[in-house]
């Protein structure tokens, strides 16, 4: 059981947009804590997508996006692609645990 | 481009020693914070644990006591050792950078990571 909640699949047809949300408490995500999403391609390492809740580092489309309202957050990818098929992670802190936390991975189906 | 490699025995006997390497090229391991991250079969991430290239590793609570990191300057590696492992030890073994430069708990990201080294632990 992942400290971070996160739906095991989500789907979409291309062009579509689909929305995986990472739901947390008030130790982690809900106390203040940032929030990144990691995108793990089929039998790659997993690489960072969004890091401080919205942020995109260099390269990376502004299709992604990041939000986060109360103890959640949510990655927001628009207009899907085949090549985004991939398992996505969220992470954040959780200051009772004192470590650095996971959700457990969101398998995103470009239908 | 920095990247990082995993290495080490890919079988381990249970109640013995699970040893890891991650050797960082493409620049240095000097002035950063290096960590291990793993994912048993079924399951989601897990962070090891993290050190930096002098001073006091810091390691997750459900893991003390078994967990041991350091790193070698010299070679531009980190290591880990796990020790008295389980079949709960079995997974995939990340090693990863911390970002940014420095550490602020509630802000830190990992980037890049290595691909990952499947260690199963046998009975």
């Amino acid at each position: 059981q992942s400290v971070l909640t996160q739906p095991p699949s989500v789907s979409g047809a291309p062009g579509q947009r689909a929305t995986i949300s990472c739901t947390g408490s008030s130790s982690n995500i809900g106390a203040g804590f940032d929030v990144h999403w990691y995108q793990q391609l089929p039998g790659t390492a997993p690489k960072i997508l969004i890091y401080a809740i919205t942020h995109r580092p260099s390269g990376v489309p502004d299709r992604f996006s990041g939000s986060k309202s109360g103890p959640s957050a949510s990655l927001v990818i628009a207009g899907l692609q085949g090549e985004d098929e991939a398992e996505y992670y969220c992470q954040s802190y959780d200051s009772s645990l004192n470590d650095w936390v996971f959700g457990g991975g969101t398998k995103l189906t470009v239908l | 481009q920095v990247q990082l490699q995993e290495s080490g025995p890919r079988l381990v006997k249970a109640s013995e020693t699970l040893s890891l390497t991650c050797t960082v090229s493409g620049g240095s391991i000097s002035s950063y914070y290096w960590s291990w991250i793993r994912r048993p079969a079924g399951k989601g991430l897990e962070w090891i644990g993290r050190v930096f290239s002098s001073g006091t590793p810091i390691y997750n609570p459900s893991l003390k006591g078994r967990v041991t990191m350091s790193v070698d300057t010299s070679k531009n590696q980190f290591s880990l050792s796990l020790s008295s492992v389980t079949a709960a030890d079995t997974a995939i073994y990340y090693c990863a950078r911390v970002a940014p430069t420095s550490i602020n708990i509630g802000t830190n990201w990992f980037d890049p990571w290595g691909q990952g080294t499947l260690v199963t632990i046998s009975s």
